[in-house]
């Protein structure tokens, strides 16, 4: 499969505790993005990267949430005390400059 | 602020009709616009997109257009099957790239 892979799918845990997301773009995308999804909700943006430079974040991009594309290949997310409105799918998608961004399948993460 | 908005929140279809997804956007700056379909648990997957510079564009099965003047987009899909039953979403972006989504609407196929 040459598509965008995310990695967990699920994750449930606890308030407080921190959590890291990986995903895995399309062979040769230069771009890489991390949006959130709400039940019922379109996706919101939350960053993106061109290759490893981050370009832009989200007001939603609080300073619990950190991401990282070390090596303009895979990212990372990572949310830090997790709070239970942290709830949500978090996707990812990548494109080339300029063209149709294609996404993941989403890890979803639940904050008991 | 300006948003992309859907203009019904479900629409239920005959399989075997055409169906024809609107959506609204505001935001003039826009130039490129994405329709996305959504199954449930699963990540939003490309269906097609269109460009300003265009107003009509096809695919298989399914047809955008692109009113500037009155900032409306629409998809449209021909004998539409149950395997369309999903939630669909329009999306727009600038120069900045990333993408505004509207909230989403649920088209249900009748068998």
């Amino acid at each position: 499969d040459t598509g965008v892979s995310q990695d967990p799918r699920h994750k449930i845990t606890k308030r407080g505790q921190n959590v890291t997301f990986r995903c895995d773009p399309i062979s040769e995308h230069n771009r890489l993005y991390w949006y959130r999804q709400t039940l019922g909700q379109g996706p919101e943006f939350l960053t993106y990267f061109q290759n490893e430079a981050q370009l832009e974040k989200s007001r939603l991009l609080s300073d619990r949430f950190s991401a990282e594309r070390p090596k303009g290949s895979f990212s990372t997310l990572e949310i830090q005390r997790t709070e239970q409105g942290d709830s949500a799918m978090y996707l990812c998608a990548s494109s080339l400059t300029d063209t149709s961004q294609y996404f993941g399948p989403g890890t979803r993460l639940l904050v008991l | 602020g300006e948003s992309v908005g859907l203009h019904l929140p479900t629409l239920s279809v005959q399989e075997g009709d055409n169906s024809i997804i609107n959506c609204a956007y505001s935001n003039s700056a826009s130039d490129y616009f994405i329709w996305y379909k959504q199954e449930s648990g699963k990540g939003p997957q490309f269906i097609i997109d269109i460009r300003s510079n265009m107003d009509k564009r096809q695919g298989q099965r399914v047809t955008v257009l692109l009113n500037k003047t009155v900032k409306h987009l629409s998809l449209q899909i021909a004998a539409t099957q149950p395997g369309d039953s999903a939630v669909y979403f329009c999306a727009e972006t600038g120069a900045n790239s990333k993408l505004t989504f509207g909230k989403g609407i649920t088209l249900s196929v009748r068998p």
